[in-house]
């Protein structure tokens, strides 16, 4: 069973525009929503992250949406770049144990390509 | 402060034949993962250490997967025997006190 689900599965955008990626999940219980971001023959890297006791948070050119009700959160990338042209996945996690046994969750990733 | 470690970076072996992955993760974080990243997809995870400990492995396809930790720092991941369907990358990574992995380079494994 998927519990993170991503869309689109690629993506194509304009240098100077704006990126957008959603994901939905299931499991109530996650409270810490990573995007990670990965780049060819890389492992993948922390770009942002949210827990839901806020509805957004910006770090320069990206920001993730977070909808708690609708169980939805999203990474927009202002002002693309050829840069930022790479894999991105979100993520959720939730401590299984109650001892900090954070287990993450991906989605299935975005490609994206920005164009110059 | 030096990232999670991984070697080798590709392995080419055959059907059958058994493999080993080491990471060694960045100093001081206690929880160690191994994921499955199958092309196209997202990482999927193998095993979680605490230390030494075993803490998840109800992924881990226990018949031909091994993994150790023995002296809570370096790891290793086996497969023994390779199957077609265990091409893939395998991440290794690492966390501190809070909820962040951080991710190695990564093993590309291909299996003939």
């Amino acid at each position: 069973q998927q519990q993170v689900k991503q869309s689109p599965q690629s993506l194509i955008v304009q240098k100077g525009g704006i990126s957008i990626i959603n994901c939905a999940y299931e499991n109530t219980a996650f409270d810490y929503f990573p995007w990670y971001q990965q780049f060819p023959g890389k492992g993948p890297a922390l770009l942002i992250a949210i827990r839901p006791d806020v509805s957004e948070k910006k770090e320069g050119r990206f920001t993730i949406s977070f909808n708690k009700s609708a169980k939805q959160f999203s990474l927009h990338i202002m002002d693309s770049q050829p840069g930022d042209s790479a894999t991105y996945f979100c993520a959720a996690s939730f401590d299984t144990t109650g001892g900090s046994n954070y287990k993450l969750t991906f989605g299935k990733g975005t490609l994206l390509t920005v164009n110059p | 402060e030096a990232g999670v470690a991984q070697s080798p970076r590709y392995k080419i072996i055959e059907k059958r034949q058994s493999v080993a992955f080491w990471c060694n993760p960045i100093s001081g974080h206690a929880t160690l993962y191994w994921y499955q990243q199958i092309l196209g997809q997202g990482p999927k995870l193998l095993i979680q250490f605490q230390n030494n400990g075993v803490v998840d492995d109800s992924q881990l396809p226990k018949d031909r997967f091994s993994a150790e930790r023995l002296k809570g720092v370096d790891s290793t991941l086996k497969i023994q025997p390779a199957k077609l369907e265990d091409s893939a990358v395998y991440l290794c990574a690492s966390r501190g006190q809070g909820q962040t992995q951080y991710f190695g380079p990564g093993t590309r494994l291909l299996v003939l």
